[in-house]
């Protein structure tokens, strides 16, 4: 079974300053990984995933993250906020595999950004 | 796009009530899910279905059914609504690929139950 930790139950930071989301996760077999960002009164979207390959990835709004197999991490980072990216974000894991069937997620307990002025 | 709705935003219902929620997607995609969100709890999946007919359950089934008689419905039965099913219930869907495959989620439905 996995598991998913997201320490930071909130992350308040200014406008135009960087941030870091932090997320470790906890699988006894390789997984892929996820960051679903849920803006107010809406449903999840997901703003990048790691699958295999390059531990850097990049997603959607500038949004980047590093998978560290070693630290069970896959922290997402952004060198400049904006306030709309004002949000909760949610990381996800799954296992790997290689043949058809369905992808559970299972989700961490979400971070609140909140970017201020 | 990919579309997931759901068949309402808000809904208020007494203990004891059956209650409907629906879920649609348009993509074709086989697999279908039903998560219900919680402050401080995150996501945790209730059921979830591979193809027509065919369902498992997830982390918290208790309280819960579902049904998908078509490809693109996938409904989740409150049979006898309980004060503490009060939750934000999100619906998601995701194409049956050879790896791991996006989720899509519906806007979610606020559920009271009083």
């Amino acid at each position: 079974a996995q598991s998913v930790t997201q320490l930071d139950s909130q992350v308040p930071v200014f406008e135009e300053a960087p941030v870091e989301l932090r997320c470790n996760y906890s699988s006894s077999v390789s997984v892929y990984l996820f960051w679903y960002v849920q803006y107010p009164n809406q449903g999840l979207q997901l703003l990048l995933k790691y699958l295999s390959g390059s531990t850097l990835v990049k997603g959607i709004n500038g949004f980047e993250a590093e998978f560290n197999k070693s630290q069970t991490s896959f922290h997402l980072r952004k060198p400049s906020v904006h306030i709309s990216d004002t949000a909760e974000y949610f990381c996800a894991v799954s296992d790997r595999k290689l043949t058809g069937g369905g992808n559970k997620l299972t989700f961490g307990t979400g971070t609140q950004l909140k970017v201020e002025l | 796009d990919v579309k997931v709705t759901q068949s309402s935003r808000y809904l208020v219902k007494r203990t004891g009530e059956k209650v409907f929620l629906e879920c649609v997607q348009d993509m074709d995609h086989e697999n279908m899910f039903w998560y219900r969100q919680d402050p401080g709890l995150g996501l945790r999946l209730i059921y979830f279905s591979y193809d027509v007919k065919m369902k498992e359950k997830g982390d918290i089934p208790e309280g819960y059914s579902v049904s998908r008689e078509k490809k693109e419905r996938f409904s989740l039965i409150l049979e006898s609504a309980s004060t503490n099913q009060t939750s934000m219930y999100l619906c998601a869907s995701s194409h049956r690929g050879l790896y791991q495959e996006t989720q899509y989620f519906g806007p979610g439905t606020r559920l009271l139950v009083l």
